[in-house]
């Protein structure tokens, strides 16, 4: 069984704070997408991360993909209340069709 | 009406119920997905179709029953639920299931809160 662990669960800090998520797997994947998920709402794809070692930036984002293509992690600068929501990494497995493996998310408090 | 809705958006119902939640793309994708989001665990795939034919079925219990009528359209019709089947039911629609190594960004709707009592 494909499993992504996702670390930390929770995740409450000040404005202004760095923060990393990270996200795990002994699984190889083709790519690994990052979403956001508000309350009420439908998670949002954030990036997709395709090659290992690969490094994207969004804004104030920053995200890896490792080498072994098995891990990722989120890094977010400065962090702003609107930033606050659940991360959510997904992991497409080879020769899987479409199919996504999710993480089972990191809920993010940014306090003004 | 623009990406993917979902009605309703809340539902509670008993467990001899029989009930069905709506999906609509307004995208023109070929592949839509039914998936189970419950509180700290991970989505869950239950139902995968591409161009109306299901491609995934991942071991879901048989009181869950998709269709799809057409690309745009998706349910999940409900009976004899079980408490534990309370949870968020996400719909999401991408352009493709598969082609080659092409990765195709899944869009959300905004799901349907469940409560089975």
């Amino acid at each position: 069984t494909q499993l992504l662990e996702q670390s930390p669960q929770f995740l409450s800090i000040q404005e202004g704070e760095n923060l990393t998520v990270y996200c795990n797997s002994s699984s190889v994947f083709s790519s690994l997408q990052w979403y956001r998920q508000e309350p009420g709402e439908g998670p949002v794809l954030l990036v997709t991360v395709v090659t290992g070692g690969e490094v994207k930036k969004l804004k104030r984002l920053t995200f890896q993909f490792g080498d072994a293509r098995k891990d990722s992690s989120l890094h977010i600068t400065a962090a702003q209340p609107g930033d606050t929501g659940l991360y959510l990494c997904a992991g497409r497995p080879y020769n899987q069709g479409g199919k996504l493996i999710f993480g089972q998310g990191t809920e993010l408090s940014v306090k003004p | 009406e623009t990406g993917v809705t979902q009605t309703p958006r809340h539902l509670v119902m008993g467990m001899t119920n029989k009930k069905s939640l709506k999906c609509e793309q307004h995208l023109g994708h070929n592949a839509m997905y039914w998936y189970k989001q419950s509180a700290k665990k991970p989505l869950e795939l239950m139902f995968v179709y591409s161009l109306e034919e299901r491609v995934e079925n991942n071991s879901v219990p048989s009181r869950f029953s998709p269709e799809c009528p057409n690309s745009s359209h998706l349910f999940l019709h409900l009976h004899t639920l079980q408490p534990e089947d309370s949870a968020l039911y996400l719909c999401a629609s991408s352009q493709e299931w598969m082609l080659g190594l092409a990765d195709y960004e899944q869009y959300f709707g905004p799901g349907t809160r469940l409560t089975v009592t």
